[in-house]
């Protein structure tokens, strides 16, 4: 069975540094990875996905993603986060037509 | 303003009752997924219509049932509801079924009871 894990369920940074969220997944073929951003009140925004080929995948909103299949990871990370960027982030997975998402990471940016 | 349309927004119900929930997806959209997000599970993915035709199902419960009208809109209905069952219902839509053009609705905030 797929499942995801998104180890931090906080996490907070000053406006200005950089950002890394973690995902890893499990999954018995080549997985095909999201990322998804939601703000309160508001459904998914999908940030990037990875269905194959480059492991390092560029997204809306200045994020970025790299595979690793060693590791079973798939991190989201950006070098300068904004205070717009506080929302929550969920990694998924899917696989047959069926997404599994992780419990989601929520940011914080202090000023 | 994704172009998905969820009615109602919010919805306070009982427990044992039924109510239905109402999706329209975007225009051209052939696919329509549902979401459900709670404390206790997270964020799980219910079902998938493409086209009038279920194409995949996920956790979703006996007692839920859901289908995809003609003109592409998608309703939800959940009976015999239980404390449990309250949530965020979201919907998505997306051309072909593609997982990487979903776009999200507002969602549909139910509280039962």
């Amino acid at each position: 069975a797929q499942s995801v894990t998104q180890p931090d369920i906080h996490i907070t940074v000053s406006e200005g540094a950089s950002l890394e969220l973690r995902c890893n997944y499990s999954y018995g073929a080549t997985p095909y990875l999201f990322w998804y951003v939601q703000s309160p009140g508001q459904g998914l925004q999908l940030l990037l996905k990875y269905f194959s080929g480059d492991t390092l995948v560029q997204g809306i909103k200045g994020f970025e993603a790299e595979f690793k299949r060693s590791q079973s990871s798939f991190n989201l990370r950006k070098p300068s986060v904004h205070w717009s960027d506080a929302a929550e982030y969920f990694c998924a997975v899917w696989g047959s037509y069926i997404p599994t998402f992780g419990r989601g990471t929520s940011l914080i940016v202090h000023p | 303003d994704s172009g998905v349309t969820q009615t109602p927004k919010h919805l306070i119900t009982a427990t044992g009752q039924r109510v239905t929930l109402r999706c329209s997806p975007r225009s051209g959209d052939l696919s329509v997924y549902w979401y459900q997000q709670s404390l206790d599970q997270g964020l799980q993915f219910l079902i998938q219509y493409y086209n009038g035709e279920e194409r995949a199902k996920g956790n979703i419960l006996e007692r839920f049932s859901a289908q995809q009208f003609p003109d592409l809109h998608s309703e939800l209905n959940l009976s015999s509801l239980e404390l449990g069952d309250s949530a965020l219902y979201f919907c998505a839509s997306s051309v072909f079924g593609r997982a990487d053009t979903q776009y999200f609705g507002p969602g549909t905030r139910l509280t039962v009871l």
